[in-house]
């Protein structure tokens, strides 16, 4: 079954302590993305992935890191979380005529 | 630039059909997807188009026309399970990123 793993699905945590979400797929796709959705913005590109050892910038990047170091897994990463960074996070994976998205990380950072 | 309108929120009743439309501009077109999310989940994918015509699933449609940049998706016997938001998404041709628009809110009423 065709799917993108995200973990954890809700995580609260303190400003300034590091924190990795993680995302996988098994569907072989080249291209991966981070979004970030909070109410009245809709979907926001945080950061994305065209192949591995290949990621760029979305429209939010900053305050946040990503690798992309095998094909399947593409982590998020908070090096210092801060309070505006609560939102609600979807992994995302797509090739040919498929896109997918993981079920949806709910960050509050306190 | 790039830019895709979608109007923000539509009413219907069980039962009968609505349509949704979405408008772009893209720099490289590769695409058009739609994605239905209900409050809170993960948008979960009903469509891809690349070429222009209509695409039947269930008693979901789609169309698109890439001449005019416009798509719109066609819900058919219309149920309350119907109520959610529907995002219109475009694949860039190079970079193979795709941009959402803000999504159009979708509520079926008896």
């Amino acid at each position: 079954e065709a799917q993108v793993t995200q973990n954890p699905r809700y995580l609260i945590t303190v400003t300034g302590k590091k924190l990795t979400v993680t995302c996988s797929q098994n569907m072989n796709h080249e291209y991966m993305s981070w979004y970030r959705q909070d109410p009245g913005l809709g979907l926001r590109q945080i950061y994305y992935s065209m192949n591995v050892e290949v990621t760029d910038k979305g429209d939010v990047p900053e305050g946040y890191k990503v690798s992309r170091k095998e094909k399947r897994n593409f982590p998020l990463i908070l090096e210092s979380p801060s309070p505006n960074q609560t939102s609600l996070y979807f992994c995302a994976s797509s090739g040919g005529t498929e896109a997918f998205f993981g079920q949806g990380t709910r960050l509050t950072v306190v | 630039g790039q830019n895709i309108d979608q109007p923000t929120e539509m009413t219907a009743t069980e039962g009968a059909i609505v349509q949704i439309n979405c408008t772009y501009q893209t720099s490289g077109f590769n695409g058009l997807f739609w994605y239905q999310q209900h409050a809170g989940e993960a948008p979960t994918f009903l469509s891809y188009n690349v070429l222009d015509g209509l695409e039947e699933k269930g008693r979901f449609s789609s169309f698109l026309s890439r001449s005019k940049g416009y798509s719109y998706l066609l819900l058919k016997e219309l149920q309350m399970k119907d109520s959610a938001s529907y995002l219109c998404a475009v694949r860039e041709k190079s970079s193979y990123k795709l941009i959402f628009g803000s999504g159009t809110r979708l509520l079926v009423r008896p």
